[in-house]
Protein backbone atom coordinates (compact mmCIF):
# COMPACT_ATOMS: atom_id res chain seq x y z
CA UNK A 1 0.00 0.00 0.00
CA UNK A 2 0.99 3.52 -0.74
CA UNK A 3 2.86 5.24 2.29
CA UNK A 4 2.94 8.33 3.35
CA UNK A 5 3.09 11.21 0.57
CA UNK A 6 4.77 14.30 0.97
CA UNK A 7 5.48 17.38 -1.87
CA UNK A 8 7.09 19.29 -2.80
CA UNK A 9 10.42 17.17 -1.74
CA UNK A 10 12.51 20.21 -2.46
CA UNK A 11 12.10 23.49 -2.40
CA UNK A 12 14.01 27.04 -2.36
CA UNK A 13 12.22 30.45 -0.59
CA UNK A 14 13.05 33.78 0.01
CA UNK A 15 13.19 35.28 3.07
CA UNK A 16 9.99 36.55 3.84
CA UNK A 17 7.92 34.58 1.67
CA UNK A 18 5.39 32.54 2.69
CA UNK A 19 5.35 28.59 2.01
CA UNK A 20 3.01 25.97 1.51
CA UNK A 21 3.86 22.01 1.82
CA UNK A 22 1.63 19.00 1.02
CA UNK A 23 1.14 15.71 2.84
CA UNK A 24 -1.06 12.93 1.55
CA UNK A 25 -1.60 9.86 4.79
CA UNK A 26 -1.80 6.45 4.16
CA UNK A 27 -5.61 5.39 2.95
CA UNK A 28 -7.39 5.30 5.96
CA UNK A 29 -5.21 7.30 8.92
CA UNK A 30 -6.88 9.84 10.31
CA UNK A 31 -4.13 11.34 12.41
CA UNK A 32 -1.38 13.41 11.08
CA UNK A 33 1.54 15.62 12.64
CA UNK A 34 4.08 17.48 11.07
CA UNK A 35 7.72 17.73 12.32
CA UNK A 36 10.60 20.22 11.77
CA UNK A 37 14.58 18.33 11.65
CA UNK A 38 17.14 20.24 12.15
CA UNK A 39 20.79 19.62 12.71
CA UNK A 40 21.09 21.74 15.68
CA UNK A 41 17.30 21.26 16.97
CA UNK A 42 16.80 17.85 16.11
CA UNK A 43 13.27 16.94 15.56
CA UNK A 44 11.00 18.85 16.64
CA UNK A 45 6.47 18.69 17.09
CA UNK A 46 4.90 21.05 15.26
CA UNK A 47 1.27 20.06 15.01
CA UNK A 48 -1.39 17.37 15.11
CA UNK A 49 -4.92 17.05 13.41
CA UNK A 50 -6.81 14.29 13.64
CA UNK A 51 -10.34 14.14 11.94
CA UNK A 52 -9.82 18.33 10.21
CA UNK A 53 -9.08 19.20 14.41
CA UNK A 54 -5.82 20.41 15.53
CA UNK A 55 -5.03 18.20 18.40
CA UNK A 56 -1.83 18.89 20.01
CA UNK A 57 0.54 22.18 19.02
CA UNK A 58 3.86 22.40 19.72
CA UNK A 59 5.93 25.33 20.70
CA UNK A 60 6.50 26.93 17.55
CA UNK A 61 5.45 30.73 16.55
CA UNK A 62 2.31 31.73 15.20
CA UNK A 63 4.07 31.75 11.53
CA UNK A 64 3.26 27.97 11.52
CA UNK A 65 0.29 27.03 10.85
CA UNK A 66 -1.85 23.87 9.29
CA UNK A 67 -4.96 22.39 8.19
CA UNK A 68 -6.18 19.15 7.58
CA UNK A 69 -9.05 18.74 5.25
CA UNK A 70 -12.05 15.84 4.81
CA UNK A 71 -9.99 13.03 3.11
CA UNK A 72 -7.45 13.46 5.89
CA UNK A 73 -4.91 15.58 3.13
CA UNK A 74 -2.87 17.88 5.60
CA UNK A 75 -1.23 20.94 4.56
CA UNK A 76 1.14 23.25 6.54
CA UNK A 77 1.74 26.92 6.20
CA UNK A 78 4.99 29.13 7.33
CA UNK A 79 4.72 32.88 6.66
CA UNK A 80 7.42 35.21 6.62
CA UNK A 81 9.62 33.12 6.11
CA UNK A 82 13.43 33.30 8.00
CA UNK A 83 16.51 31.47 7.55
CA UNK A 84 15.97 29.45 10.78
CA UNK A 85 13.00 28.06 8.87
CA UNK A 86 15.66 25.72 6.79
CA UNK A 87 14.65 22.31 7.23
CA UNK A 88 13.62 18.89 6.39
CA UNK A 89 9.68 19.00 7.19
CA UNK A 90 8.37 15.91 8.00
CA UNK A 91 5.15 14.64 8.08
CA UNK A 92 3.72 11.56 10.00
CA UNK A 93 0.35 9.52 10.06
CA UNK A 94 -1.29 7.24 12.06
CA UNK A 95 -4.82 5.18 11.80
CA UNK A 96 -5.35 5.52 15.69
CA UNK A 97 -3.00 8.94 16.92
CA UNK A 98 -1.10 6.77 19.35
CA UNK A 99 2.73 6.58 19.44
CA UNK A 100 2.95 3.10 18.15
CA UNK A 101 1.28 3.79 14.65
CA UNK A 102 3.48 6.07 13.24
CA UNK A 103 4.82 6.03 9.50
CA UNK A 104 6.40 8.93 8.24
CA UNK A 105 6.57 10.35 5.07
CA UNK A 106 10.36 11.42 3.63
CA UNK A 107 9.80 15.16 4.10
CA UNK A 108 10.02 18.13 2.05
CA UNK A 109 13.64 19.94 2.17
CA UNK A 110 12.96 23.66 2.12
CA UNK A 111 15.78 26.30 2.48
CA UNK A 112 15.38 29.90 2.49
CA UNK A 113 18.05 32.02 1.47
CA UNK B 1 19.89 20.89 28.03
CA UNK B 2 17.39 19.01 25.67
CA UNK B 3 14.97 16.59 27.91
CA UNK B 4 16.41 13.67 25.89
CA UNK B 5 20.17 13.25 25.19
CA UNK B 6 21.97 11.25 22.61
CA UNK B 7 25.29 10.59 21.89
CA UNK B 8 25.59 11.99 17.75
CA UNK B 9 28.45 9.67 17.13
CA UNK B 10 29.54 8.68 14.70
CA UNK B 11 29.63 5.43 16.07
CA UNK B 12 31.94 2.80 13.44
CA UNK B 13 31.87 -0.60 14.13
CA UNK B 14 32.73 -3.77 11.99
CA UNK B 15 30.21 -5.83 10.56
CA UNK B 16 28.69 -8.75 13.06
CA UNK B 17 29.68 -6.84 16.09
CA UNK B 18 27.03 -5.41 19.18
CA UNK B 19 26.05 -2.67 18.62
CA UNK B 20 24.50 -0.14 21.62
CA UNK B 21 23.02 3.29 21.41
CA UNK B 22 21.69 5.07 24.01
CA UNK B 23 19.56 7.96 25.71
CA UNK B 24 19.25 9.44 28.72
CA UNK B 25 16.02 11.92 29.27
CA UNK B 26 15.27 14.36 32.35
CA UNK B 27 11.28 14.41 32.27
CA UNK B 28 10.52 11.39 34.61
CA UNK B 29 6.91 11.67 32.98
CA UNK B 30 7.55 10.02 29.86
CA UNK B 31 5.89 7.01 29.85
CA UNK B 32 6.12 5.32 26.33
CA UNK B 33 9.55 4.59 24.47
CA UNK B 34 10.97 4.24 20.97
CA UNK B 35 13.82 3.29 18.53
CA UNK B 36 13.59 5.09 14.73
CA UNK B 37 16.04 4.45 12.45
CA UNK B 38 16.71 7.10 9.83
CA UNK B 39 18.51 6.43 6.49
CA UNK B 40 19.85 9.63 4.94
CA UNK B 41 17.38 11.44 2.41
CA UNK B 42 14.52 9.19 3.94
CA UNK B 43 11.71 9.85 6.86
CA UNK B 44 12.14 7.71 10.19
CA UNK B 45 11.04 4.72 10.46
CA UNK B 46 9.84 2.98 13.59
CA UNK B 47 11.87 0.10 14.73
CA UNK B 48 10.32 -0.68 18.59
CA UNK B 49 8.37 0.68 21.16
CA UNK B 50 7.61 -0.07 24.52
CA UNK B 51 5.95 0.98 27.79
CA UNK B 52 7.48 -0.82 30.64
CA UNK B 53 10.48 -0.83 31.78
CA UNK B 54 12.77 -3.71 30.98
CA UNK B 55 14.10 -5.77 27.83
CA UNK B 56 11.66 -6.08 24.87
CA UNK B 57 13.62 -8.32 21.80
CA UNK B 58 12.44 -8.32 18.04
CA UNK B 59 14.61 -10.16 15.90
CA UNK B 60 18.16 -8.76 16.03
CA UNK B 61 16.93 -5.87 17.98
CA UNK B 62 16.05 -5.32 21.65
CA UNK B 63 15.43 -2.39 23.26
CA UNK B 64 15.57 -1.10 27.23
CA UNK B 65 14.48 0.89 29.82
CA UNK B 66 15.35 1.47 33.01
CA UNK B 67 12.43 4.05 34.01
CA UNK B 68 14.61 4.28 37.50
CA UNK B 69 17.97 5.59 36.28
CA UNK B 70 15.57 7.78 33.18
CA UNK B 71 18.02 5.43 30.61
CA UNK B 72 17.29 4.02 27.10
CA UNK B 73 18.95 1.59 24.98
CA UNK B 74 19.11 -0.15 21.70
CA UNK B 75 20.99 -3.00 21.00
CA UNK B 76 21.80 -4.28 17.94
CA UNK B 77 23.41 -7.68 17.35
CA UNK B 78 25.11 -9.15 14.13
CA UNK B 79 25.26 -5.58 12.67
CA UNK B 80 25.00 -5.75 9.35
CA UNK B 81 26.32 -2.65 6.89
CA UNK B 82 22.39 -2.33 5.73
CA UNK B 83 22.09 -1.28 9.56
CA UNK B 84 24.44 2.04 8.85
CA UNK B 85 21.70 4.98 9.44
CA UNK B 86 21.14 7.31 12.16
CA UNK B 87 19.29 5.86 15.06
CA UNK B 88 16.48 8.12 17.29
CA UNK B 89 14.98 7.44 20.28
CA UNK B 90 11.95 8.97 21.19
CA UNK B 91 9.32 9.31 23.82
CA UNK B 92 6.24 10.55 24.68
CA UNK B 93 4.28 11.53 28.18
CA UNK B 94 1.14 9.60 26.96
CA UNK B 95 0.26 7.44 24.12
CA UNK B 96 -0.25 9.86 21.90
CA UNK B 97 1.82 12.12 19.03
CA UNK B 98 3.63 14.44 20.08
CA UNK B 99 7.10 12.63 20.65
CA UNK B 100 9.90 14.16 21.72
CA UNK B 101 13.33 13.03 20.09
CA UNK B 102 16.81 12.76 21.02
CA UNK B 103 19.31 14.26 17.99
CA UNK B 104 20.19 10.92 16.95
CA UNK B 105 23.27 8.34 17.13
CA UNK B 106 24.93 8.05 13.63
CA UNK B 107 26.27 4.46 13.08
CA UNK B 108 28.01 2.98 10.68
CA UNK B 109 28.91 -0.97 10.02
CA UNK B 110 31.53 -1.68 7.89
CA UNK B 111 31.52 -4.94 6.00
Amino acid sequence: KAGVTQTPRYLIKTRGQQVTLSCSPISGHRSVSWYQQTPGQGLQFLFEYFSETQRNKGNFPGRFSGRQFSNSRSEMNVSTLELGDSALYLCASSSNGRYSGYTFGSGTRLTVV
Amino acid sequence: QKEVEQDPGPLSVPEGAIVSLNCTYSNSAFQYFMWYRQYSRKGPELLMYTYSSGNKEDGRFTAQVDKSSKYISLFIRDSQPSDSATYLCAMTLNAGNMLTFGGGTRLMVKP
